[in-house]
This record gives structure tokens, C-alpha cells and sequence, in this order.
């Protein structure tokens, strides 16, 4: 059974700080890993997708990684912004079954 | 409207109440969602739909029914729920499955009394 851990559980940074989230997943046996960020009490808004066969996804700020043999992502936030405070949970989709992470809170202060 | 829209965005009920969310995807996708966030632990997909066929139920407690009338519309029918079913129950729409990316709505928060 896919088990999916995001570490940390929370982090707190001064504003413009560059930060890294990281995701690992059990079986490598992957289509994708999706990123998500979510705000309190809201549905989620994806941020990047990054298919099996690909190393990175590159968006604005945000740069996620794939290394699929270890069962690991990583996302990278460049100069966060107080905007950026949000849960962000990371996702492995395989046989139409999507198992996601606990999530990573982060607080970006001003 | 665009995007995937679900109502209603809040609802409260008792155990003996029957009860729908809706959800709908202004996408064009094939494929629809049914998740549950409860607190504290992550998030659990439910149902999956592709072309209105259901393709998975990841052993969901049958007083939680879906229906998939067409591509956009999504259904999740309740009946004699538990306070422990109360929670965030999300929607979402892809593409298709497996390679595609999910969209979400906003959800509906449901408190079961």
C-alpha cells in the first residue's frame, strides 16, 4: 500500500527566503506526483504536475523535482512571499487510486 | 462559471437525515472525484468516475452513494451518516485518468450532529 510522508510538518520563514518542501512515497511504481497548495478551509489549487518519466516541473517561483527510484519529490519556493502561507500537500497517482501526504504548513512572515 | 463549482458549501444534518452534495466541472474533463479530509488526517479519495463509469470505490461505508449522471455532474448521496463523517468532502475533475492533472473544488463542509 502507497504511504505518502511530507516533511516538515510545518515551517515558519522570514519572508524572501528560499525554502524546500519534501515529499517520499513508498512505491515507485508512479504516473505522476502532483503538488498542491491549500488554504484554510478551501479545496486545493494544483501547482505542478510532474510525470513519471520527467526529473522537474518549473513554474514562476516554484521548482519540483522527481528522483522516482528513491520515492522522492522536492519543492522548491524562490523568494516566498507572505502570499505564499498555505498547506501544501504533495500526491501519487497510480492505479486510479491518488494517496496524498499530510501536508507541509507553511507560514511566511512579513 | 468556470472551473468546478460544489454546493452547497456548507450543510449540517442529522444521523437520520438523507442528503446531496453536487459538484459540477465546467472543463470538458472525462473524469470526476469524490475526496474526503477529515481533520487531522490526509486526504482520502473516495470515488473515482471516468466517462460516468465508476472505476473505483476504495471500500467507502455504503451509506455514501455516488451518481454520475453525465461528464460534468457529480453526485455523492448521504443517508444515516455518523458525526465521524464529518469533514471536507472535495471534488475534483481531470482530463482523463492516470496522467492528467486534478482540478478541485472548493468543497463542502459537512457537520453531521
Amino acid at each position: 500500500k502507497q504511504e505518502v510522508t511530507q516533511i516538515p510538518a510545518a515551517l515558519s520563514v522570514p519572508e524572501g527566503e528560499n525554502l524546500v518542501l519534501n515529499c517520499s512515497f513508498t512505491d515507485s511504481a508512479i504516473y505522476n506526483l502532483q503538488w498542491f497548495r491549500q488554504d484554510p478551509g478551501k479545496g486545493l489549487t494544483s501547482l505542478l504536475l510532474i510525470q513519471s518519466s520527467q526529473r522537474e516541473q518549473t513554474s514562476g517561483r516554484l521548482n519540483a523535482s522527481l528522483d522516482k527510484s528513491s520515492g522522492r519529490s522536492t519543492l522548491y519556493i524562490a523568494a516566498s512571499q507572505p502570499g505564499d502561507s498555505a498547506t501544501y500537500l504533495c500526491a501519487v497517482y497510480n492505479n486510479n487510486d491518488m494517496r496524498f501526504g499530510a501536508g507541509t504548513r507553511l507560514t511566511v512572515k512579513p | 462559471e468556470t472551473g468546478v463549482t460544489q454546493t452547497p458549501r456548507h450543510l449540517v444534518m442529522g444521523m437520520t437525515n438523507k442528503k446531496s452534495l453536487k459538484c459540477e466541472q465546467h472543463l470538458g474533463h472525462n473524469a470526476m472525484y469524490w475526496y474526503k479530509q477529515s481533520a487531522k488526517k490526509p486526504l482520502e479519495l473516495m470515488f473515482v468516475y471516468s466517462l460516468e463509469e465508476r472505476v473505483e470505490n476504495n471500500s467507502v461505508p455504503s451509506r455514501f452513494s455516488p451518481e454520475c449522471p453525465n461528464s460534468s455532474h457529480l453526485f455523492l448521496h448521504l443517508h444515516t451518516l455518523q458525526p465521524e463523517d464529518s469533514a471536507l468532502y472535495l471534488c475534483a475533475s481531470s482530463q482523463g485518468l492516470a496522467a492528467y492533472e486534478q482540478y478541485f473544488g472548493p468543497g463542502t463542509r459537512l457537520t453531521v450532529t
